[in-house]
Parts: structure tokens; C-alpha cells; sequence
């Protein structure tokens, strides 16, 4: 079965570093997502994107994050001058709504930590 | 007030037992999807549903959009079932925004 792929697994950074997380969504999706998980709490919509543009945002995808799909199969969340706050677990999720009752597909996620 | 509640918190059933998990919503929505997160942190979907029920293998969902009400229901519970259960739903007006409950954790005894 096709599946959506992070790398990496984890990441630590140091505090104001910046740091570049990477997905492969499905290959004939059309939609794709970050999402974030801090520990202990639910998980929360940062970004949708679809047609090489952002489609949606939270309020906590503010100037410190952006997102990017430099070619046809990456897709990309950087995050500039990391804060101790965002350590938490981040998905990467595709999705292809053409098709009636497609799902959601999630990655196996990228645990950030920040110190 | 969360505009995705889910009840019960947490759930502790008999191997074998009937489970239901319900999600209640406060904003429209285009769909909803029921999402299962394993122990070590993977998420996988289990349904999108924007009317009525789907069913797969011991999984039964169900929404009323009038109520804005959605159960996900687990028949013959076996300990491999034990999980955290997430509905999430996806914001009407054709966007992509997807609010999340806090979800539901379901411990099987065997």
C-alpha cells in the first residue's frame, strides 16, 4: 500500500536554529498537510496545500514557519529560529478529495525536540 | 468550548465487549474523519464520513449532520484495539482545515 514518508524520525536543535522537516506524500495526491502534536495534548492543523500554494492556515502557522514543495515528490515544513515551544511531534498527511471518501494518509511523524 | 468534544476520555472494556465513541461538533463541516493513533504516536485514518455509516471489518461509523453527532463503534473488542480514537473534522467552505477532538483512549483488557 502507498504511504506518506518523513524523514527524519527526530530531530534536535538547539534554540534558534532553524530546521527543515521533510515529506513524501503519496504520488498522485493532490492535497497535503502539517499537523503537530505537542506531548500530552490533541493533535492541531498548521497548514493545508494543494496546487503549489497554501490553501489553509492555523494561527499557529504564523512568519516563523513556511512551507515548500521544491520538486514533483517533496514537501517540506521549515521552521526559522526555533522556540522551546515547538517541540512536539509533526505530521505530514496527504489526501486526494477527487476521490469520493479518500482518506487521510498520515506519516509516521517527526518528533522535533528544541533545547 | 472545543468545537470538537469526544466522550468518553478514556475507556476500559472486556475483550469482546461492544465499545461506542462518540464525537459531538459545533461548526459545519464537509466531513469527519475517525482516526486511530497507536501507542507509539502513527496515525492511521479509519473513515471519512460526511453522511450516514460506513462499515470495515469489527469498525462501524456513523454521523447525523443535523445533530452533528458521530459514533465510531468497535464489535467484538480485542486488546489490539487499544488505541487513542481522534475524530476530526474538516471545516466547511471548501478548504482544508481540520479541527481535531482530543480524543478517546481505549485500553482492551484481555
Amino acid at each position: 500500500e502507498p504511504e506518506v514518508t518523513q524523514t527524519p524520525s527526530h530531530q534536535v536543535t538547539q534554540m534558534g536554529q532553524e530546521v527543515i522537516l521533510r515529506c513524501v506524500p503519496i504520488s498522485n495526491h493532490l492535497y497535503f498537510y502539517w499537523y503537530r502534536q505537542i506531548l500530552g495534548q490533541k493533535v492541531e492543523f498548521l497548514v493545508s496545500f494543494y496546487n503549489n500554494e497554501i490553501s489553509e492556515k492555523s494561527e499557529i502557522f504564523d512568519d516563523q514557519f513556511s512551507v515548500e514543495r521544491p520538486d514533483g515528490s517533496n514537501f517540506t515544513l521549515k521552521i526559522r529560529s526555533t522556540k522551546l515551544e515547538d517541540s512536539a511531534m509533526y505530521f505530514c498527511a496527504s489526501s486526494d478529495p477527487a476521490r469520493v471518501g479518500e482518506k487521510l494518509f498520515f506519516g509516521s511523524g517527526t518528533q522535533l525536540s528544541v533545547l | 468550548k472545543n468545537e470538537v468534544e469526544q466522550s468518553p476520555q478514556n475507556l476500559t472494556a472486556q475483550e469482546g465487549e461492544f465499545i461506542t465513541i462518540n464525537c459531538s461538533y459545533s461548526v459545519g463541516i464537509s466531513a469527519l474523519h475517525w482516526l486511530q493513533q497507536h501507542p507509539g504516536g502513527g496515525i492511521v485514518s479509519l473513515f471519512m464520513l460526511s453522511s450516514g455509516k460506513k462499515k470495515h471489518g469489527r469498525l462501524i461509523a456513523t454521523i447525523n449532520i443535523q445533530e452533528k453527532h458521530s459514533s465510531l463503534h468497535i464489535t467484538a473488542s480485542h486488546p489490539r484495539d487499544s488505541a487513542v480514537y481522534i475524530c476530526a473534522v474538516l471545516n466547511s467552505g471548501g478548504y482544508q482545515k481540520v479541527t481535531f477532538g482530543t480524543g478517546t483512549k481505549l485500553q482492551v483488557i484481555p
